[in-house]
Parts: structure tokens; C-alpha cells; sequence
């Protein structure tokens, strides 16, 4: 099993629904990411949290919320989805990013925005 | 702020060539370096890190790094690729013992090996 578990892997939905992406972790790290790719762009991050109370924006956090729900699970929502919402989106966790420790990746979530 | 710039967003190459895939990037302190890889249809994992000592770092699959702090540099090369190295490149920087501490990434260099 994958140490880093996304949900849906792939999702098309409509403009204005809202969305929710799962990420689930086993490898027992504190610090959890949502990062979006579109091509091109790399990798930009949306959220980050260090720990169950602690969430911070990223770069382009507009349009966009999360919930850390355990140490394990933290979520990415898309309120009201739009188009150019459409990427690849990709969990992460790191145990101590600060002192250059490693990001493990989940294998991505695909959503298309109609 | 840190920023990373990919100087080339494809490289195609041949079987058994050396390749380069260049990154320069620009900070006002002293920062940790990561290259990583993306296969097809693959979340990213990690091919090497620079974070302090010898400059030449070597990672996985025949990689090696070179940091040059005088030209902002960490370049990736290895001196003869295979099929199989056909993958999206990302470098990326993290600032050196900041509060976040988080990876801000280039754009990617998709490096395409030909047979």
C-alpha cells in the first residue's frame, strides 16, 4: 500500500460544485501540503500544516480550503469549482521540511472542471 | 523570497547520451536544494539533495548535482541516460532553517530519451 493515499485519483464535475480531495498518510509525519500542478507551472502550494491545529495558506490559496482532520488526514475542498480549477493536484508530507528533510508524494488527483 | 528558474523545459537526447538539466536559483540567505523526478502518471519522489558539505551530491538511478554558490547553480547531470530516465525534472529550493522551511519549485524540464 501507498504510504501517501489520494482520493479520487481522477474526478470530473461541473462548474460550481463543490469538490473534496482526501489525502491520507501511514507514515506518521506532522507536516502535510496540497500542492497544484498545471503544465508548465510546476508545482504551486495551496495549503500547508505543520500539525492537527495548525493551517497555513500557500501561494495560491484563493478559492480553496482544507481541513486536517488527524495527524493522518487532511483534506482539500473546492467550494464552488470553476474551471481553471482543473490541474493535478498532489498531497504531501515531510517530517521536518525546515531542516531539509525529504516531501513524500501521493500519485495525484486528476480533476477536470466542466 | 526564493525563486527557481528551469532553463529549459524539454530536453530530448539519445540513448547512452550526457545530459544536463540546468537550475539556477536566487536567495537572500542560505537555502537547501532538491532535485526531483516525476515519472508518467506518477506522483514526484526525490533524486538527490544538496543541504551542506561537499558540493558534488550524488543520488539515485546515476545522478549527480553540482552546487555553485558563486553562480547560483545546482545542475543536474548523468553521464549516460536511459529509456527508462524519460520523466519530468523539477529543482527546488527551501529556505535554510526558516520557520517554513517550505520548497518553492521550478517549472520542470521534461527530459525525453530517444532510442
Amino acid at each position: 500500500d501507498a504510504d501517501v493515499t489520494q482520493t479520487p485519483r481522477n474526478r470530473i464535475t461541473k462548474t460550481g460544485k463543490r469538490i473534496m480531495l482526501e489525502c491520507s498518510q501511514t507514515k506518521g509525519h506532522d507536516r502535510m501540503y496540497w500542492y497544484r500542478q498545471d503544465p508548465g507551472l510546476g508545482l504551486r502550494l495551496i495549503y500547508y500544516s505543520f500539525d492537527v491545529k495548525d493551517i497555513n495558506k500557500g501561494e495560491i490559496s484563493d478559492g480553496y480550503s482544507v481541513s486536517r482532520q488527524a495527524q493522518a488526514k487532511f483534506s482539500l475542498s473546492l467550494e464552488s469549482a470553476i474551471p481553471n480549477q482543473t490541474a493535478l493536484y498532489f498531497c504531501a508530507t515531510s517530517d521536518l521540511l525546515g531542516a531539509g528533510g525529504e516531501l513524500f508524494f501521493g500519485e495525484g488527483s486528476r480533476l477536470t472542471v466542466l | 523570497a526564493q525563486s527557481v528558474t528551469q532553463l529549459d523545459s524539454q530536453v530530448p537526447v539519445f540513448e547512452e547520451a550526457p545530459v544536463e538539466l540546468r537550475c539556477n536559483y536566487s536567495s537572500s540567505v542560505s537555502v537547501y536544494l532538491f532535485w526531483y523526478v516525476q515519472y508518467p502518471n506518477q506522483g514526484l519522489q526525490l533524486l538527490l539533495k544538496y543541504l551542506s558539505g561537499s558540493t558534488l551530491v550524488k543520488g539515485i538511478n546515476g545522478f549527480e548535482a553540482e552546487f555553485n554558490k558563486s553562480q547560483t547553480s545546482f545542475h543536474l547531470r548523468k553521464p549516460s541516460v536511459h529509456i527508462s530516465d524519460t520523466a519530468e525534472y523539477f529543482c527546488a529550493v527551501s529556505d535554510y532553517g526558516g520557520s517554513q522551511g517550505n520548497l518553492i519549485f521550478g517549472k520542470g524540464t521534461k527530459l525525453s530519451v530517444k532510442p
